[in-house]
């Protein structure tokens, strides 16, 4: 099992510009959910997809979407970078219907805006 | 709102030495309860979760964490810290039924050094 799977590792962006990121679940699991983490804080919620739908969302704006594809992979998209946005991205994935209530996290992808 | 206040930003313990990370939670029910660690440049993995029953939960690599409902508190401990486990340790609450585990509030993290 290759555990939840996110590309690229690392990623430099221009202000302005736009970037997309990509996370694979855990297999079996069904839902996935983006966090923000910032130097030195911790994970912060952006948005969680299930169902290829847009279930949840935490207190980011619209310039942050997503996707989420049949075979349950997901994309983040960030347009118009700012400086503010440079920060280890990462996913989670799970099981909606399961009991366990356990994320399990990829290893993120750094992205510096410069 | 709920919230996760880790009072600690930075411990620093000797190996072999018995370890507690606090941990402060805010929310209006009976939270889900996380503690999760992230050596540098990794993501995070689960050492411990709690629910509901056993206020006592046993975690990996030796870890255990005490509920308290009368001081909202989920603090992490460990009988004898191994230099392998310096690392960033990040306390979480989840909102109670399913979708928890996908929508998690972190605290801001305690750093923990292990001197040789």
């Amino acid at each position: 099992d290759a555990g939840v799977t996110q590309s690229p590792t690392h990623l430099i962006k221009t202000r302005g510009q736009q970037v997309t990121l990509r996370c694979s679940p855990k297999s079996g699991h069904d839902t996935v959910s983006w966090y923000q983490q910032a130097l030195g804080q911790g994970p912060q919620f952006i948005f969680q997809y299930y169902e290829e739908e847009e279930r949840q969302r935490g207190n980011f704006p619209d310039r942050f979407s997503g996707h989420q594809f049949p075979n349950y992979s997901s994309e983040l998209n960030v347009n118009a970078l700012l400086l503010g946005d440079s920060a280890l991205y990462l996913c989670a994935s799970s099981n909606l219907g399961a009991d366990s209530y356990e994320a399990f996290f990829g290893q993120g992808t750094r992205l510096t805006v410069v | 709102a709920q919230s996760v206040t880790q009072p600690d930003i930075h411990i620093t313990v000797s190996e072999g030495a018995s370890l507690e990370l606090r941990c402060n939670y805010s929310y209006g029910a009976t939270p889900y309860l996380f503690w999760y660690v992230q050596s540098p440049g990794q993501g995070l993995q689960l050492l411990l979760k709690y629910f509901s029953g056993d206020t006592l939960v046993q975690g990996i690599k030796g870890f255990e964490a005490e509920f308290k409902r009368s001081q909202s508190s989920f603090n992490l401990r460990k009988p004898s810290v191994h230099w392998s486990d310096a690392a960033e340790y990040f306390c979480a609450v989840g909102p109670f039924g399913s979708g928890t585990a996908s929508k998690l509030t972190f605290g801001t993290g305690t750093r923990l050094q292990v001197t040789l």
